[in-house]
């Protein structure tokens, strides 16, 4: 299996500009992630979802903030409008039911001018 | 929010050396997980413990667990140079599988 896969890796775009991020879990995962990493906040919990379903959005920032998941093998996460404090790391993982390990893509580079 | 809290925050040791970093939380947890995040790549799984587990091995990695302080510890024996990274701790709690991470100990190891 390619692991958990992310696109794009890297995103520069300008504040008030709609960002797309793309990820794709690995096959057969129950469980799907998405995480945003900065120096200083760490490493949030921003969604995730269990079999397609969103189960916990409370780590969602804001109301610009919106995640989908349309099928088992896709997941968007969307900023619109962006702002320049939404630069960051974004990381997607997946994980089965059990064992409970999960695994991170490479994550997209974030960043709004 | 985050649960897990690392100490310490940086650690520098030579090759060869053992490092030890610990973790403790504040509420109760099913599993606690440690992974490893080298620059500017995506979280590694290193090991998980259960709650009613108090040590674990992998290789080179042993992890502790005492839930009564609620704490753990997770030892690097015989370091190299290419365990230079950042380790997390990662509690798990509840049915479903969300972790909330802590802030992490950079680890440096010198040739």
């Amino acid at each position: 299996d390619a692991g958990v896969i992310q696109s794009p890796r890297h995103e520069v775009t300008e504040m008030g500009q709609e960002v797309t991020l793309r990820c794709k879990p690995i096959s057969g995962h129950d469980y799907l992630f998405w995480y945003r990493q900065t120096m200083m906040r760490g490493l949030e919990l921003l969604i995730y979802f269990n079999n397609n379903v969103p189960i916990d959005d409370s780590g969602m920032p804001e109301d610009r903030f919106s995640a989908k998941m349309p099928n088992a093998s896709f997941s968007t996460l969307k900023i619109q409008p962006s702002e320049p404090r939404d630069s960051a790391v974004y990381f997607c993982a997946s994980s089965l039911v059990e064992p409970r390990e999960q695994f991170f893509g490479p994550g997209t580079r974030l960043t709004v001018l | 929010s985050q649960q897990g809290e690392e100490d310490p925050q940086a650690l520098s040791i030579q090759e060869g050396e053992n490092a030890t970093m610990n973790c403790s939380y504040k509420t109760s947890i099913n599993n606690l997980q440690w992974y490893r995040q080298n620059s500017g790549r995506g979280l590694v799984h290193l090991i998980l413990i259960r709650s009613n587990e108090r040590e674990k091995h992998s290789g080179r990695l042993r992890v502790t667990l005492d839930t009564s302080k609620k704490s753990s510890s997770l030892l690097i024996t015989a370091s190299r140079a290419a365990d230079t990274a950042s380790y997390f701790c990662a509690t798990g709690s509840g049915g479903y599988n969300k972790l909330i991470f802590g802030a992490g100990t950079r680890l440096a190891v010198h040739p």
